[in-house]
């Protein structure tokens, strides 16, 4: 597609529900993150996907975080007995080779809100 | 542990007037830094990516440069608007095993008409 493309934009949800939110990078982009944006905060780094590569998952939290990436394509951050704190703007970019070298493309977030 | 600091958090100044956004940095071991924007409720827009080896990159009425040794980077804007509005985030992208970008919490910037 033209850019990374995420969804749910808004997800409000109630404490102890599961949550899954998806991003799709840009066609033939082999490097994908996933960012936390929390009020007032800067970007938290959650994970980092390169092509067929074990994923950097440093970032997580907690073990109620996973992520995966099918294909080396469309990426699914799944969020389990979500918890208020969890409330945030999730991000996810993708950049063409390798990560850290590339210039980072951004979708528009998926605003997540816990009850 | 690299961390990313911008200072002021918010600026807000008059139409017209030339700015200087500053970020700085602890650990000069960098493969590049990029200047982002982004507007309220959406996501980052890259601005510019200075990679290691270079001191500047231009595009139109923005100038970022970069001094990996004194850990610095500025973000030069000319002629501002009110278009220019938004939050502005500087991010560095690390040398070694771990290839995540750190970011600044970002300058709020008000460009007043």
């Amino acid at each position: 597609g033209a850019g990374v493309s995420q969804s749910p934009s808004n997800k409000v949800t109630e404490k102890g529900k599961d949550v899954e939110l998806r991003c799709d990078p840009i066609s033939g982009h082999t490097a994908l993150y996933w960012y936390r944006q929390s009020l007032g905060q800067g970007l938290e780094f959650l994970i980092y996907f390169q092509g067929n590569s074990a994923p950097d998952k440093s970032g997580l939290p907690s073990d109620r975080f996973s992520a995966e990436r099918t294909g080396g394509s469309v990426s699914t951050l799944t969020i389990q007995r979500t918890q208020q704190e969890d409330s945030a703007v999730y991000l996810c970019a993708s950049s063409f080779g390798r990560g850290n070298t590339g210039e980072l493309f951004f979708g528009e977030g998926s605003r997540l809100t816990v009850l | 542990k690299q961390e990313v600091t911008q200072i002021p958090a918010a600026l807000s100044v008059p139409e017209g007037e030339n700015l200087v956004l500053n970020c700085s940095f602890t650990d000069s071991a960098i493969y590049n830094l990029q200047w982002f924007r982004q507007d309220p409720g959406k996501g980052l827009t890259s601005l510019l990516l200075i990679q290691s080896s270079q001191r500047e990159q231009t595009s139109g009425r923005l100038n970022a440069s970069l001094d990996k040794s004194s850990g610095r980077s500025t973000l030069y804007i000319a002629a501002s608007q009110p278009g220019d509005s938004a939050t502005y985030l500087c991010a560095v992208s690390s040398t070694g095993a771990n290839s995540k970008l750190t970011f600044g919490k970002g300058i709020t910037l008000s460009v007043r008409p």
